[in-house]
């Protein structure tokens, strides 16, 4: 697709239930990140993949956090037992190369509410 | 490991005043450093991007920023702000170890008429 796509938009869901989110590359970039931003605050790394490397888990916050990413291309980000603490938007995105010369392109972002 | 600062957690100016949104970076080598801005409700935007080539970067809708070393520094500037620029601004360095992206805080830049 033409940019970094991210599903749902807006996620409403209850404190202890497990959610996915979903984020779909541009086509052809190796890099792929998960960021969490809270009401107020920086972006805050969770997670990168980069080809068929182990991914760089050193950002999630704790074991309810997962992420996996299919043949190289679409990634899905679990969280289980959501707790209020999670309510954020989660953006990803996705680099040619991942490395420092080129942009990274963020998707619009998933809106999580734990109610 | 690096870090980034910005000095300003909000600027406020006039419409077509010039704009200055300061940035400090904390890196053990020579850093790629890069701007992104967020209008409301909408996804990072890469507004430019140092890679070690020209110090002086310019970026999309007449924004540029300037990399000094000496003064650990790539404060982001505009001769004339326009209503469209109110947006928040964040300042990210590169992490070479895994190519992952350090933001700021994020800078909110308000444009009065």
């Amino acid at each position: 697709g033409a940019g970094v796509s991210q599903s749902p938009s807006n996620k409403v869901t209850e404190k202890g239930k497990d959610v996915e989110l979903r984020c779909d590359p541009i086509s052809g970039h190796t890099a792929l990140y998960w960021y969490r931003q809270s009401l107020g605050q920086g972006l805050e790394f969770l997670i990168y993949f980069q080809g068929n490397s182990a991914p760089d888990k050193s950002g999630l916050p704790s074991d309810r956090f997962s992420a996996e990413r299919t043949g190289g291309s679409v990634s899905t980000l679990t969280i289980q037992r959501t707790q209020q603490e999670d309510s954020a938007v989660y953006l990803c995105a996705s680099s040619p190369q991942g490395t420092l010369n080129y942009g990274y392109t963020f998707g619009s972002g998933t809106r999580l509410t734990v109610v | 490991a690096q870090s980034v600062t910005q000095l300003d957690s909000h600027v406020s100016v006039s419409e077509g005043t010039p704009v200055l949104l300061r940035c400090n970076y904390s890196s053990s080598y020579s850093p790629s450093l890069f701007w992104y801005v967020q209008h409301p409700n909408k996804g990072l935007q890469l507004l430019l991007k140092y890679t070690s080539a020209a110090t002086l970067v310019k970026g999309i809708n007449g924004f540029e920023a300037e990399f000094k070393k000496s003064e650990t520094s790539f404060h982001l500037t505009k001769p004339s702000a326009h209503m469209s620029d109110a947006a928040e601004y964040f300042c990210v360095v590169s992490d070479l170890q895994g190519g992952k992206l350090i933001f700021g805080q994020g800078t909110e830049l308000s444009v009065k008429p």
